[in-house]
C-alpha cells in the first residue's frame, strides 16, 4: 500500500466555521507533512511531524492547528480562516525526516473559504 | 530567496518531441535532486531523482542530466506523449539531517498531438 489518503476532497467553509482535514498513511512512514498549494505555485511547507512530534512550524498562523494522533494519522484543524486561505492542502509522508526528498503526497483537500 | 530556480514556466511540445526543463541551485550542500510530476486535481508524485555522484540518470523516457560545477540539472522527456501533459517541479534538499525540500516554481508542460 503506497497511498496517502486525504479527506475530504473538497471543503467549503465560512470564516467562522471550525473544520478538520484528515490524512492517513499505512506505509510505516515516520514523517508526515502538511503543505499548502496555491494555483500555479509549488507546494509550501506548513508543518512537519517526525515520530509523532511536531518538528517544524513554518510560521503558520494559529488559525491552522495540526495534530498527529498516531504514526498513521495527521489532522489539520481549521478555525476562523480567511478567504486568502483558500487553496489545495496536501498531506505527504516520507520514511523518515531525512528522506524528505522522497515524499508521497495525497491528492489533497481543496478548501474554499467564503 | 528562491533556493531552486526553474525554467521555462510553460512549455508546449509536439507529440514525439523532446521536452527539456532546466533548474539551477545555489546551495552546494544540496545532495538530492528529485523531480515531481503533478496532474490537475492530483498531488505531486515523485518521478525521478538524482544524487551528485552521477551526471545522468535515466528511467524509461525520463532522464535527469546533472552538472555539479554549474549547479544545474535538467529533466529530459524523450518521445513526449499527450499523457505527459502535467506540471513538473524540480526540487533539492540535503539528505543528512532533517532538512526541508525546496521546490522550483514549476513548469506546465503541454504535449500536443
Amino acid at each position: 500500500d503506497t497511498e496517502v489518503t486525504q479527506t475530504p476532497k473538497h471543503l467549503v467553509m465560512g470564516m467562522t466555521n471550525k473544520k478538520s482535514l484528515k490524512c492517513e498513511q499505512h506505509m510505516g512512514h515516520r514523517a508526515m507533512y502538511w503543505y499548502k498549494q496555491k494555483a500555479k505555485k509549488p507546494p509550501e511547507l506548513m508543518f512537519v511531524y517526525s515520530y509523532e512530534k511536531l518538528s517544524i512550524n513554518e510560521s503558520v498562523p494559529s488559525r491552522f492547528s495540526p495534530e498527529c494522533p498516531n504514526s498513521s494519522l495527521l489532522n489539520l484543524h481549521l478555525h476562523a480562516l480567511q478567504p486568502e486561505d483558500s487553496a489545495l492542502y496536501l498531506c505527504a509522508s516520507s520514511r523518515t525526516r531525512t528522506a524528505a526528498g522522497e515524499l508521497f503526497f495525497g491528492e489533497g483537500s481543496r478548501l474554499t473559504v467564503l | 530567496q528562491q533556493q531552486v530556480k526553474q525554467s521555462p514556466q510553460s512549455l508546449i511540445v509536439q507529440k514525439g518531441g523532446i521536452s527539456i526543463i532546466n533548474c539551477a541551485y545555489e546551495n552546494t550542500a544540496f545532495d538530492y535532486f528529485p523531480w515531481y510530476q503533478q496532474f490537475p486535481g492530483k498531488g505531486p508524485a515523485l518521478l525521478i531523482a538524482i544524487r551528485p555522484d552521477v551526471s545522468e540518470k535515466k528511467e524509461g523516457r525520463f532522464t535527469i542530466s546533472f552538472n555539479k560545477s554549474a549547479k544545474q540539472f535538467s529533466l529530459h522527456i524523450m518521445d513526449s506523449q499527450p499523457g505527459d501533459s502535467a506540471t513538473y517541479f524540480c526540487a533539492a534538499t540535503k539528505e543528512t539531517g532533517a532538512n526541508n525540500l525546496f521546490f522550483g516554481t514549476g513548469t506546465r508542460l503541454t504535449v500536443i498531438p
